[in-house]
Protein backbone atom coordinates (compact mmCIF):
# COMPACT_ATOMS: atom_id res chain seq x y z
CA UNK A 1 0.00 0.00 0.00
CA UNK A 2 1.43 3.19 -0.66
CA UNK A 3 -1.01 5.27 0.49
CA UNK A 4 -2.75 6.64 -2.30
CA UNK A 5 -5.82 4.56 -3.77
CA UNK A 6 -7.84 4.73 -6.94
CA UNK A 7 -11.20 3.93 -8.12
CA UNK A 8 -12.70 1.56 -10.17
CA UNK A 9 -9.41 -0.61 -11.05
CA UNK A 10 -11.08 -1.63 -14.20
CA UNK A 11 -13.36 0.98 -16.62
CA UNK A 12 -14.70 -0.10 -19.59
CA UNK A 13 -16.70 2.69 -21.55
CA UNK A 14 -18.41 3.61 -24.94
CA UNK A 15 -17.54 6.60 -26.86
CA UNK A 16 -20.43 8.42 -25.79
CA UNK A 17 -20.06 7.42 -22.15
CA UNK A 18 -18.74 9.78 -19.86
CA UNK A 19 -17.40 8.47 -16.36
CA UNK A 20 -14.82 9.93 -13.81
CA UNK A 21 -11.70 8.40 -12.44
CA UNK A 22 -11.25 8.93 -8.52
CA UNK A 23 -7.75 9.31 -6.36
CA UNK A 24 -7.43 9.63 -2.94
CA UNK A 25 -4.54 10.07 -0.69
CA UNK A 26 -3.61 9.92 2.99
CA UNK A 27 -0.30 11.18 2.92
CA UNK A 28 -0.88 14.98 3.68
CA UNK A 29 0.85 15.57 0.39
CA UNK A 30 0.85 18.93 -1.33
CA UNK A 31 0.92 18.19 -4.81
CA UNK A 32 -1.37 14.90 -7.10
CA UNK A 33 -0.89 14.30 -10.67
CA UNK A 34 -2.63 12.29 -13.37
CA UNK A 35 -0.36 10.01 -15.76
CA UNK A 36 -1.25 7.88 -18.53
CA UNK A 37 0.57 4.68 -19.52
CA UNK A 38 -0.24 3.45 -23.06
CA UNK A 39 1.31 -0.33 -24.04
CA UNK A 40 5.04 0.25 -25.37
CA UNK A 41 5.13 3.98 -24.84
CA UNK A 42 6.86 5.50 -21.03
CA UNK A 43 4.51 7.87 -18.57
CA UNK A 44 3.39 10.86 -20.19
CA UNK A 45 2.15 13.37 -17.74
CA UNK A 46 -1.35 15.05 -17.70
CA UNK A 47 -2.23 17.25 -15.40
CA UNK A 48 -0.42 18.71 -12.55
CA UNK A 49 -1.97 20.02 -9.22
CA UNK A 50 0.22 22.10 -6.54
CA UNK A 51 -2.34 23.30 -3.02
CA UNK A 52 -5.17 22.35 -5.05
CA UNK A 53 -4.25 24.95 -8.40
CA UNK A 54 -3.75 23.07 -11.87
CA UNK A 55 -0.15 24.32 -12.61
CA UNK A 56 0.25 22.36 -15.78
CA UNK A 57 -1.88 21.16 -18.33
CA UNK A 58 0.18 18.59 -20.72
CA UNK A 59 -1.18 19.52 -23.72
CA UNK A 60 -4.20 17.27 -23.14
CA UNK A 61 -7.32 17.03 -25.28
CA UNK A 62 -10.33 18.70 -23.35
CA UNK A 63 -12.24 15.30 -23.58
CA UNK A 64 -10.45 15.08 -20.37
CA UNK A 65 -11.06 17.26 -17.21
CA UNK A 66 -9.42 17.21 -14.13
CA UNK A 67 -10.68 18.17 -10.87
CA UNK A 68 -9.17 18.64 -7.23
CA UNK A 69 -11.66 20.00 -4.58
CA UNK A 70 -9.36 19.64 -2.08
CA UNK A 71 -5.96 18.68 -1.36
CA UNK A 72 -6.93 14.68 -0.68
CA UNK A 73 -8.82 13.61 -3.84
CA UNK A 74 -8.07 13.95 -6.81
CA UNK A 75 -11.05 13.26 -10.63
CA UNK A 76 -10.37 13.18 -13.77
CA UNK A 77 -13.71 13.33 -15.78
CA UNK A 78 -13.98 11.48 -18.98
CA UNK A 79 -16.22 12.03 -21.60
CA UNK A 80 -16.32 11.24 -25.17
CA UNK A 81 -13.58 9.30 -25.54
CA UNK A 82 -11.42 7.55 -28.42
CA UNK A 83 -10.28 3.89 -28.42
CA UNK A 84 -6.75 5.84 -28.55
CA UNK A 85 -7.19 6.78 -24.61
CA UNK A 86 -7.79 3.26 -23.85
CA UNK A 87 -4.69 3.00 -21.23
CA UNK A 88 -3.45 2.69 -17.60
CA UNK A 89 -4.20 5.89 -15.86
CA UNK A 90 -2.47 6.31 -12.69
CA UNK A 91 -2.25 8.86 -10.11
CA UNK A 92 0.47 10.07 -7.61
CA UNK A 93 1.08 12.40 -5.38
CA UNK A 94 3.93 13.86 -3.66
CA UNK A 95 5.08 16.26 -0.27
CA UNK A 96 6.05 19.40 -2.89
CA UNK A 97 5.47 20.05 -6.51
CA UNK A 98 7.62 18.69 -9.16
CA UNK A 99 9.96 16.12 -10.44
CA UNK A 100 13.06 16.47 -7.66
CA UNK A 101 9.89 14.84 -4.94
CA UNK A 102 9.61 11.47 -4.50
CA UNK A 103 6.25 10.52 -5.87
CA UNK A 104 3.85 7.90 -4.35
CA UNK A 105 1.65 6.04 -6.80
CA UNK A 106 -1.75 4.71 -7.08
CA UNK A 107 -2.48 1.24 -8.65
CA UNK A 108 -3.55 2.96 -11.64
CA UNK A 109 -7.45 2.18 -13.53
CA UNK A 110 -7.36 0.43 -16.61
CA UNK A 111 -9.15 2.04 -19.08
CA UNK A 112 -10.94 0.21 -22.34
CA UNK A 113 -12.50 2.35 -24.93
CA UNK A 114 -15.18 0.54 -26.96
CA UNK B 1 15.02 10.41 -29.63
CA UNK B 2 13.89 9.71 -26.21
CA UNK B 3 15.36 11.92 -23.78
CA UNK B 4 15.79 8.93 -21.04
CA UNK B 5 17.28 5.88 -22.28
CA UNK B 6 17.04 2.46 -20.92
CA UNK B 7 18.97 -0.63 -21.49
CA UNK B 8 18.45 -3.11 -21.55
CA UNK B 9 15.15 -3.21 -22.56
CA UNK B 10 13.99 -6.64 -22.09
CA UNK B 11 15.87 -9.29 -19.40
CA UNK B 12 15.89 -12.59 -18.01
CA UNK B 13 17.91 -13.68 -15.88
CA UNK B 14 18.27 -16.76 -13.91
CA UNK B 15 17.54 -16.67 -9.71
CA UNK B 16 20.68 -15.61 -7.63
CA UNK B 17 22.34 -13.88 -10.53
CA UNK B 18 23.44 -10.27 -10.47
CA UNK B 19 21.27 -7.58 -12.22
CA UNK B 20 22.64 -4.31 -14.19
CA UNK B 21 19.86 -2.01 -15.73
CA UNK B 22 21.33 0.97 -17.25
CA UNK B 23 19.91 4.54 -17.94
CA UNK B 24 21.08 7.59 -19.51
CA UNK B 25 20.04 10.87 -20.04
CA UNK B 26 20.35 14.13 -22.07
CA UNK B 27 18.93 16.75 -20.07
CA UNK B 28 20.65 18.11 -17.01
CA UNK B 29 18.83 16.62 -13.74
CA UNK B 30 18.88 17.65 -9.89
CA UNK B 31 18.02 14.18 -8.87
CA UNK B 32 17.21 10.76 -10.63
CA UNK B 33 14.09 8.66 -9.78
CA UNK B 34 14.27 4.80 -9.77
CA UNK B 35 10.69 2.73 -10.01
CA UNK B 36 9.34 -0.50 -9.96
CA UNK B 37 6.03 -1.42 -11.66
CA UNK B 38 4.83 -5.08 -11.29
CA UNK B 39 2.39 -6.54 -13.22
CA UNK B 40 -0.93 -5.27 -11.81
CA UNK B 41 0.24 -1.97 -12.72
CA UNK B 42 1.17 -0.37 -9.17
CA UNK B 43 4.12 1.75 -9.03
CA UNK B 44 6.89 2.20 -6.66
CA UNK B 45 9.39 4.50 -5.99
CA UNK B 46 12.89 2.66 -5.13
CA UNK B 47 15.09 5.31 -4.98
CA UNK B 48 15.70 9.49 -5.23
CA UNK B 49 19.38 10.23 -6.22
CA UNK B 50 21.32 13.11 -7.06
CA UNK B 51 24.64 12.11 -6.31
CA UNK B 52 27.19 8.28 -5.79
CA UNK B 53 25.34 5.77 -4.89
CA UNK B 54 22.45 4.25 -2.51
CA UNK B 55 21.44 0.55 -1.11
CA UNK B 56 18.25 -0.91 0.41
CA UNK B 57 18.36 -4.46 0.85
CA UNK B 58 19.35 -5.95 -2.18
CA UNK B 59 19.34 -3.13 -4.85
CA UNK B 60 21.95 -0.85 -5.20
CA UNK B 61 21.59 2.46 -7.58
CA UNK B 62 24.26 4.59 -8.61
CA UNK B 63 24.38 7.62 -10.53
CA UNK B 64 27.42 9.65 -12.41
CA UNK B 65 26.21 13.32 -13.11
CA UNK B 66 28.94 13.86 -15.56
CA UNK B 67 28.72 11.32 -17.76
CA UNK B 68 24.29 11.44 -17.33
CA UNK B 69 24.17 8.00 -16.70
CA UNK B 70 22.66 5.56 -13.52
CA UNK B 71 22.24 1.89 -13.02
CA UNK B 72 20.24 0.07 -11.22
CA UNK B 73 22.03 -3.16 -9.37
CA UNK B 74 20.42 -6.27 -8.24
CA UNK B 75 21.98 -8.54 -6.26
CA UNK B 76 20.94 -12.30 -5.58
CA UNK B 77 18.06 -12.12 -7.88
CA UNK B 78 14.25 -13.64 -6.77
CA UNK B 79 11.48 -14.70 -8.92
CA UNK B 80 9.35 -11.96 -6.80
CA UNK B 81 11.96 -9.06 -8.50
CA UNK B 82 10.39 -9.56 -12.31
CA UNK B 83 8.99 -6.23 -13.01
CA UNK B 84 9.15 -3.23 -15.09
CA UNK B 85 11.89 -0.71 -13.92
CA UNK B 86 11.50 2.26 -14.48
CA UNK B 87 14.23 5.25 -14.76
CA UNK B 88 12.86 8.99 -14.65
CA UNK B 89 14.47 12.40 -14.15
CA UNK B 90 12.99 15.97 -13.61
CA UNK B 91 12.82 18.47 -16.44
CA UNK B 92 12.44 22.13 -16.02
CA UNK B 93 10.48 23.49 -18.49
CA UNK B 94 6.60 24.70 -19.08
CA UNK B 95 5.04 25.76 -16.08
CA UNK B 96 5.96 23.57 -13.83
CA UNK B 97 9.24 20.81 -13.47
CA UNK B 98 8.40 17.48 -13.98
CA UNK B 99 9.27 13.62 -14.11
CA UNK B 100 10.08 12.31 -17.86
CA UNK B 101 10.45 8.52 -17.56
CA UNK B 102 12.12 6.04 -19.81
CA UNK B 103 10.18 3.24 -21.67
CA UNK B 104 10.90 0.56 -19.07
CA UNK B 105 13.24 -2.78 -18.13
CA UNK B 106 11.11 -5.49 -18.43
CA UNK B 107 12.66 -8.47 -16.15
CA UNK B 108 11.61 -11.61 -15.65
CA UNK B 109 13.60 -14.12 -12.91
CA UNK B 110 13.50 -17.61 -13.54
CA UNK B 111 13.36 -20.03 -10.84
Amino acid sequence: ETGVTQTPRHLVMGMTNKKSLKCEQHLGHNAMYWYKQSAKKPLELMFVYSLEERVENNSVPSRFSPECPNSSHLFLHLHTLQPEDSALYLCASSQGQGGTYEQYFGPGTRLTVT
Amino acid sequence: KNEVEQSPQNLTAQEGEFITINCSYSVGISALHWLQQHPGGGIVSLFMLSSGKKKHGRLIATINIQEKHSSLHITASHPRDSAVYICAVPFFGGATNKLIFGTGTLLAVQP
